[in-house]
């Protein structure tokens, strides 16, 4: 899991409920993201972060917010404006912001579960 | 849009045998990663290889690309146990105007005690 953590591993939420999901990294690397992974398939790309203070949306994006205040930290919050928002969360980075391209490092992910 | 397309989708092997798992994308790229997820857990890079590379090795692992097919295999040589993982190809390139690394589905490969 390298210099990434995620906390909580498991997060559970009522209906309506915004949630916010911590991703931390002390690898000094530019770039952040946010995947979304459901059962038996691979990771869609909600936001990205090539440096602080700007964040760009990925290809899903609609009910979800990103905040990059500081480089060590993307917080990700899912709204209640997320229809399906039940799945397994992963935040990365990766060394430079200039070119997203290259090796990414990824935390634990965490669990959200909405009912 | 630009995805990965791992295959087979699922991979059941005895224990000493290789595993190979291909990967095809749609569009020209920089590099091709593979990367192995264990189950609720964080992907682990294994690889990167360059669209000017055709093969790459590290340890059991074997690498290939061929850039007039769009395609990568990963073999694993004398699979171990713990190798038993899903396995997901991600490819680099510029989509919509934005440079994206886009991961396939995967291969979940089980090796057999």
């Amino acid at each position: 899991d390298g210099g990434i953590t995620q906390s909580p591993k498991y997060l559970f939420r009522k209906e309506g409920q915004n949630v916010t999901l911590s991703c931390e990294q002390n690898l000094n690397h530019d770039a952040m993201y946010w995947y979304r992974q459901d059962p038996g398939q691979g990771l869609r790309l909600i936001y990205y972060s090539q440096i602080v203070n700007d964040f760009q949306k990925g290809d899903i994006a609609e009910g979800y917010s990103v905040s990059r205040e500081k480089k060590e930290s993307f917080p990700l919050t899912v709204t209640s404006a997320q229809k399906n928002p039940t799945a397994f969360y992963l935040c990365a980075s990766s060394i430079s912001g200039r070119w997203v391209g290259g090796e990414q490092y990824f935390g634990p992910g965490t669990r959200l579960t909405v009912t | 849009s630009q995805q990965g397309e791992e295959d087979p989708q699922a991979l059941s092997i005895q224990e000493g045998e290789n595993a190979t798992m291909n990967c095809s994308y749609k569009t020209s790229i920089n590099n091709l990663q593979w990367y192995r997820q264990n189950s609720g857990r964080g992907l682990v890079h294994l690889i990167l290889i360059r669209s000017n590379e055709r093969e790459k090795h590290s340890g059991r692992l074997r690498v290939t690309l061929d850039t007039s097919k769009k395609s990568s295999s990963l073999l694993i040589t004398a699979s171990r146990a713990a190798d038993t993982a899903s396995y997901f190809c991600a490819t680099d390139g510029r989509i919509q105007g934005a440079q994206k690394l886009v991961f396939g589905q995967g291969t979940r490969l089980t090796i057999n005690p």
